[in-house]
């Protein structure tokens, strides 16, 4: 079956500090990956997908994440963390369901950022 | 417009009343979902329409009903509900072959049932 686990539920860093949020995912083909961030009380946003190509994703705010295949792992990086980061973090894998897709989503990481 | 909306933002409502959650997507997708996000736990995906038809309904107790009269409008009909229902309520879209899978989401509806 199709799953998606973020081992970290929740994670501190420091502002200015790098950060990598841990994703592994379990899916017989090849994966769509997505990763989503969710402030308090909002929706999901995307931050950037992984359909096939180039294993580095560039997304929006400076996010990036790196596909490995023999890891089967999708993990989030970000050089600098701004407070402003500070946030709900969602994986996903997509699957097909029916004539549409559907997404899979991990637990989610809370991140906090201290000044 | 833009995007994904949804309205209300927040409702409070009582076990015996009825309301109903509205969304509305501005994006030309042809499948739209409705979540619930509970406080530590997973998002659980409720419903999925394609092309106005209801193609998913992950065991949703029937005092959740789901309308979508059209490609841009997705409604949650709620009766009877249970204290447990409080949750953000999510709707999302999605458009066709591979962005199929990449889902824009609304802001939510924060339900709170007394």
């Amino acid at each position: 079956a199709q799953s998606v686990t973020q081992p970290d539920i929740h994670i501190t860093v420091s502002e200015g500090a790098s950060l990598e949020l841990r994703c592994n995912y379990s899916y017989g083909a090849t994966p769509y990956l997505f990763w989503y961030v969710q402030s308090p009380g909002q929706g999901l946003q995307l931050l950037l997908k992984y359909f096939s190509g180039d294993t580095l994703v560039q997304g929006i705010k400076g996010f990036e994440a790196e596909f490995k295949r023999s890891q089967s792992s999708f993990n989030l990086r970000k050089p600098s963390v701004h407070w402003s980061d500070a946030a709900e973090y969602f994986c996903a894998v997509g699957v097909p369901s029916s004539n549409t897709g559907k997404l899979i989503f991990g637990q989610g990481t809370t991140l906090q950022v201290k000044p | 417009e833009t995007g994904v909306t949804q309205t209300p933002r927040h409702l409070v409502m009582g076990m015996t009343n009825k309301k109903s959650l509205k969304c509305e997507q501005h994006l030309g997708h042809n499948a739209m979902y409705w979540y619930k996000q509970s406080a530590k736990k997973p998002l659980e995906l409720m419903f999925v329409y394609s092309l106005e038809e209801r193609v998913e309904n992950n065991s949703v107790p029937s005092r959740f009903s789901p309308e979508c009269p059209n490609s841009s409008h997705l409604f949650l009909h709620l009766h009877t509900l249970q204290p447990e229902d409080s949750a953000l309520y999510l709707c999302a879209s999605s458009g066709r072959t591979s962005g199929a899978y990449e889902q824009y989401f609304g802001p939510g509806t924060r339900l709170t049932v007394t």
